[in-house]
This record gives structure tokens, sequence and C-alpha cells, in this order.
């Protein structure tokens, strides 16, 4: 099956960890993105990559790291600079290029719930 | 610059009964627009998308959604709702002149009561 997948489903944080979580794609789609979903603020944008070994702030960077060392991987890391990293995460990933023009409709995988305690 | 409206936070109908969920964006180019659906704890599913080759756009599922240019508008419908229509749907903006990155309404969550 090809797909996105994203590990853990569920993970907990002490205050004052750095947690780490997964996205593996096997799409062979270039380009990846993390968002953070809140209640009532739709979903937005961490970071994005759209080429191994780089990647883009998005627009809530502050307290995140990420890297793309594969093609199909793209792990974020919520550090504890962090001040409220208690959300769901989710990870999607998408093409580059293709002759349609507004083409560019992103894959989302299942998402990580994040709690801290 | 590019944003998404939706315009209605909830929105509860009975079960057959036609859904109406309403989507305004903002873009300074031609846009994309697509419609997804989250199921609690899930991630987003795409329902349809708005390519720029027909203004009706059918999806998965029923569902269909008009872009109306002049209204800015995308609002997304389905003749008979099912109970499992009940989710969270997000109307969702891009544009290539902004790197394709996806703009995201707040959501409609839609209730089915049987």
């Amino acid at each position: 099956d090809g797909g996105i997948t994203q590990s853990p489903k569920y993970l907990f944080r002490k205050e004052g960890q750095n947690v780490t979580l997964s996205c593996e794609q096997n799409l062979n789609h270039d380009a990846m993105y993390w968002y953070r979903q809140d209640p009532g603020q739709g979903l937005r944008l961490i970071y994005y990559s759209q080429i191994v070994n780089d990647f883009q702030k998005g627009d809530i960077a502050e307290g995140y790291s990420v890297s793309r060392e594969k093609k199909e991987s793209f792990p974020l890391t919520v550090t504890s600079a962090q001040k409220n990293p208690t959300a769901f995460y989710l990870c999607a990933s998408s093409i580059i290029r293709d002759t349609r023009r507004y083409y560019n409709e992103q894959f989302f995988g299942p998402g990580t719930r994040l709690t801290v305690l | 610059a590019q944003s998404v409206t939706q315009l209605d936070s909830h929105v509860s109908v009975s079960e057959g009964t036609p859904v109406l969920l309403r989507c305004n964006y903002s873009s300074s180019y031609s846009p994309s627009l697509f419609w997804y659906v989250q199921h609690p704890n899930k991630g987003l599913q795409l329902l349809l998308k708005y390519t720029s080759a027909a203004t009706l756009v059918k999806g998965i599922n029923g569902f269909e959604a008009e872009f109306k240019k002049s209204e800015t508008s995308f609002h997304l419908t389905k003749p008979s709702a099912h109970m499992s229509d009940a989710a969270e749907y997000f109307c969702v903006v891009s544009n290539a002149e902004y790197g394709n990155k996806l703009v995201f309404g707040a959501g409609t969550i839609l209730r089915v009561k049987s």
C-alpha cells in the first residue's frame, strides 16, 4: 500500500523534554510538510521541505526543528522551547511539478497527538 | 495574500436532507481550491479540488462544489446527508505564485441527526 505513516499515534511529553515525531512516505513525493492542528484554528504550517537536505520555516516554526536526510522521511522534533506543544500534528506530502499547473494537492498521514504532562 | 473564511463553525442537518458548507476565499491570483474531510483523530482526506477545468467539481461520496469567481466562493454541497458524513470539513486555497502552500479555513463541523 502506498501512503504516509506517522508514529507514534499518541505521545506524552514531560516539561523540558524534546520529542521526535516520525513521518514516512512511500509515494515518491518530493515535498513533505508538517502542520499543527488546534481546535477551531484549522491547520498551521510548521516546516516544509521540497528536496532532500533542504527545508523552510512555515508560519509557526519557533520551538520546532526538522531534518530531511532521505526523500521518504521528514521527522519533526518538538523542543523544550515550544511553549505550548499540546496539539495534533499532521504530516503531508505532495509532488512538486505536474503538467497541470494547479495540481498540488497534499496527501496526509493519520496524525500524532502530543500531550504535555 | 491568500485567506479562506468558512462561514459556519458548526452545521447540523438531518439524515437524508441536503448539506451546504460555505466557503469564501481571497487570492490575488487564480487559485486552486480544495475541500478536505477529517474524521475524529484521523488525517485529512481530499474530497474534491478545483483546477480551473470546470467550475462545478464533483468529488467522492456524492459531494460537489461550485467555483464562483464573481462571488469568491467555493461552497460544498451534497443532496442527501448520511450519518457517515459527520466530520470536520476544511476549505483550502493554494496558488502557484505563493509556492503552492495550502492555506486552511478554520473548519466546519458537520453533525448529522438521525
